[in-house]
């Protein structure tokens, strides 16, 4: 399955399918981006992170695609679990240590 | 090691009373950042402060609200004579000095404005 950001902020997903989430930054000159992954009733937790001079960086299960070209940023799961149930954001770092989170898309999977 | 701690967890306020929200940032960490959520949106940024240094305040409504870091103690998040408007998540972050980019989230305290 893929979702597209704010235009489609809901995901499902069968057990065991990769899923990609899209997210579309606004600023050209943000140098570092990061996915947290949010469950009901918590605080965001770190997935990965990556530096705008990457095009690719690979987690445990999850890799994050930077096109800079469009502003682009997308987050891979593989064999996404039960587990993976969550809302995702992306965060772009602005000026200083300032972060812009998007909206979030939120991921339900199928068992 | 523990993480980032807030508290309460929860908070309930009525119009024109006073709200404190607490954040105990993770071991070794110098840097806070406060964030505001409200429901199905995203984080919003709002401040953020070293040990007693406001770094960037420009999320911070301009009225009402005030944040600090003292040198002992957590960071607070105080927002004076709250109104329903306020009521959201607010989450605090912390980093180390060394590596400031990576925020650790604190779980949140809903703040509910009756």
């Amino acid at each position: 399955g893929e979702s597209v950001g704010l235009h489609l902020p809901t995901l499902s997903v069968q057990e065991g399918d990769n899923s990609i989430i899209n997210c579309a930054y606004s600023n050209s000159a943000s140098d570092y981006f990061i996915w947290y992954k949010q469950e009901s009733g918590k605080g965001p937790q770190f997935i990965i992170d990556i530096r705008s001079n990457m095009d690719k960086r690979q987690g445990q299960r999850v890799t994050v695609l930077l096109n800079k070209t469009v502003k682009h940023l997308s987050l891979q799961i593989a064999a996404t679990q039960p587990g993976d149930s969550a809302v995702y954001f992306c965060a772009e770092k602005l000026l200083g240590n300032q972060f812009y989170f998007g909206t979030g898309t939120s991921l339900t999977v199928i068992p | 090691n523990a993480g980032v701690m807030q508290n309460p967890r929860h908070l309930v306020r009525r119009r024109g009373q006073e709200a404190r929200l607490r954040c105990s940032p993770m071991k070794g960490h110098s840097h806070v950042y406060w964030y505001r959520q409200l429901p199905e949106e995203g984080l919003k940024f709002m401040v953020y402060l070293q040990k007693e240094n406001i770094i960037d305040e420009s999320g911070m409504p301009k009225e009402r609200f005030s944040a600090e870091f003292p040198k002992e103690g957590p960071s607070i998040l105080r927002i004076q004579q709250v109104v329903r408007g306020d009521s959201a998540a607010y989450f605090c972050a912390s980093s180390p000095r060394s590596k400031q980019e990576t925020q650790y989230f604190g779980p949140g305290t809903r703040l509910l404005v009756l």
